[in-house]
């Protein structure tokens, strides 16, 4: 179906890694995005990855791309309390253009 | 660069109301998509414009919505009459390739 699914919510402690889970439907997607949304505020684009990619590292971020299992997952290493957010996963759907579909984003929670 | 710009960021209205939200794209973005972010229902793609022309809008909801994009610097999305139901966040974003760029909303509330 369109679903694009996500655990809802996860919980962390300060300075551990936190990895934020998502299975999309669309084995021809081409890109797979993972974008953090702060409380009143629009989605930031944090990083994506092309399709023939395994893992993409950035900084503090690791994606891996499991595209046998249509999983990605986005890992934050050294977790710190302003990266407590919703993060959502989104998939481009194939159709002509760049058609993003969204997870139902997952609430990270960081606590000391 | 300033981003893709919203106005009005907070919206209240009473239902029956005419709304019209605005959005200025980032420069030199051909591609503009408006989103509406609820609860219920999350992130949904509502329209897609590529060089100011519409191509997708099949996630319109229905006639009471309207969206123009006049030239490459401007959009706006309007509904009339607006309903209580039509209560939500409304994103706005940008893109020249594979990258969105969003805008910060506009939080309508109707009454």
């Amino acid at each position: 179906g369109e679903d694009v699914e996500q655990s809802l919510f996860l919980s962390v402690r300060e300075g551990d890694s936190s990895v934020i889970n998502c299975t999309y439907t669309d084995s021809s997607s081409t890109y797979l995005y993972w974008y953090k949304q702060e409380p009143g505020a629009g989605l930031q684009l944090l990083t994506y990855i092309f399709s023939n990619m395994d893992m993409k590292q950035d900084q503090r971020l690791t994606v891996l791309l499991n595209k046998k299992d249509k999983h990605l997952s986005l890992r934050i290493a050294d977790t710190q309390t302003g990266d407590s957010a919703i993060y959502f996963c989104a998939e481009n759907r194939s159709g002509g253009y760049n058609k993003l579909i969204f997870g139902a984003g997952t609430r990270l929670a960081v606590h000391p | 660069d300033a981003g893709v710009i919203q106005s009005p960021r907070h919206e209240v209205t009473e239902m029956g109301q005419e709304v019209t939200l605005r959005c200025k794209p980032i420069s030199g973005h051909n591609s503009l998509f408006w989103y509406r972010q609820t609860m219920m229902r999350g992130l949904e793609l509502l329209i897609y414009f590529n060089n100011n022309v519409p191509i997708d809008d099949s996630g319109m909801p229905e006639d009471r919505f309207s969206a123009k994009m006049p030239n490459a610097s401007f959009s706006t999305l309007k509904i009339q009459p607006s309903e209580p139901r039509d209560s939500a966040v409304y994103f706005c974003a940008s893109s020249f390739s594979n990258e969105q760029f969003f805008g910060p909303g506009t939080r309508l509330t109707v009454l």
